[in-house]
């Protein structure tokens, strides 16, 4: 069953503005981990940042930020001061950990995001 | 260090044949995995392994097979290929807890 849900397939926002990239997921573990990778035209997966469930702190990468709302099993990406490059399509990944001691990885079904100048 | 490589990056196939995309890992990562990417869709995972003689099923795993003999190779079998497994495949690996490091994908065509 899918458990990671990004419910807006494109958004597109001006160079130089703030844009929000929405992610929910599922589960019953205390312990994961979070990602959101960049897919530009060029195929390549590109982390842009990680979040720990244990950790209270949002992680930030330069203008990347997250919003890690753990009550709400939500992790939005900020992306400030937009930049044409940024044009990509954008994952949200969930590492789930299993009763059985595996874990694996899901991927939400992604956002497209294209910068206008 | 090579990364994760897949080979080879594209190949075209008959319906009914078979034919394995090979993926090798120099990070020593026990975790590895299979994604198939339709168009404008997200990634499906296929079959992944959290170590060398284990694997699992993801969401899509009919029509693949896996094994997982070292920790290097995670290589992804079609036994008999169709249409529907028209797509980009990309095998990534990890520690536990990572990011997953992803090859550049294979572009199979089935006719």
């Amino acid at each position: 069953a899918q458990t990671v849900t990004q419910s807006q397939p494109e958004m597109s926002v001006q160079e130089a503005e703030t844009v929000t990239l929405s992610c929910t997921y599922d589960t019953s573990e205390n312990n994961y981990y979070l990602f959101w990778y960049k897919q530009p035209p060029s195929r390549q997966m590109i982390l842009v940042i990680r979040q720990e469930a244990y950790k209270q702190q949002n992680a930030t990468e330069n203008r990347f930020s997250v919003n890690f709302q753990k009550a709400a099993k939500s992790f939005s990406l900020k992306i400030s001061d937009s930049q044409l490059g940024d044009t990509a399509m954008y994952f949200c990944a969930f590492m789930m950990p299993r009763a059985s001691g595996t874990y694996k990885y899901i991927f939400g079904t992604g956002t497209r995001l294209k910068v206008l100048a | 260090n090579a990364g994760v490589t897949q080979t080879p990056k594209f190949q075209v196939l008959k319906t009914g044949q078979s034919m394995t995309l090979q993926c090798a890992q120099d990070m020593n990562h026990e975790y590895m995995s299979w994604y198939r990417q339709d168009p404008g869709m997200g990634l499906r995972l296929i079959h992944y392994s959290v170590g060398a003689g284990i694997t699992d099923q993801g969401e899509v795993p009919n029509g693949y097979n896996v094994s997982r003999s070292t920790t290097e190779d995670f290589p992804l079998r079609l036994l008999s290929a169709a249409p529907s497994q028209t797509s980009v495949y990309f095998c990534a690996s990890s520690f536990y807890g990572q990011p997953q490091h992803f090859g550049d994908g294979t572009r199979l065509s089935i006719l």
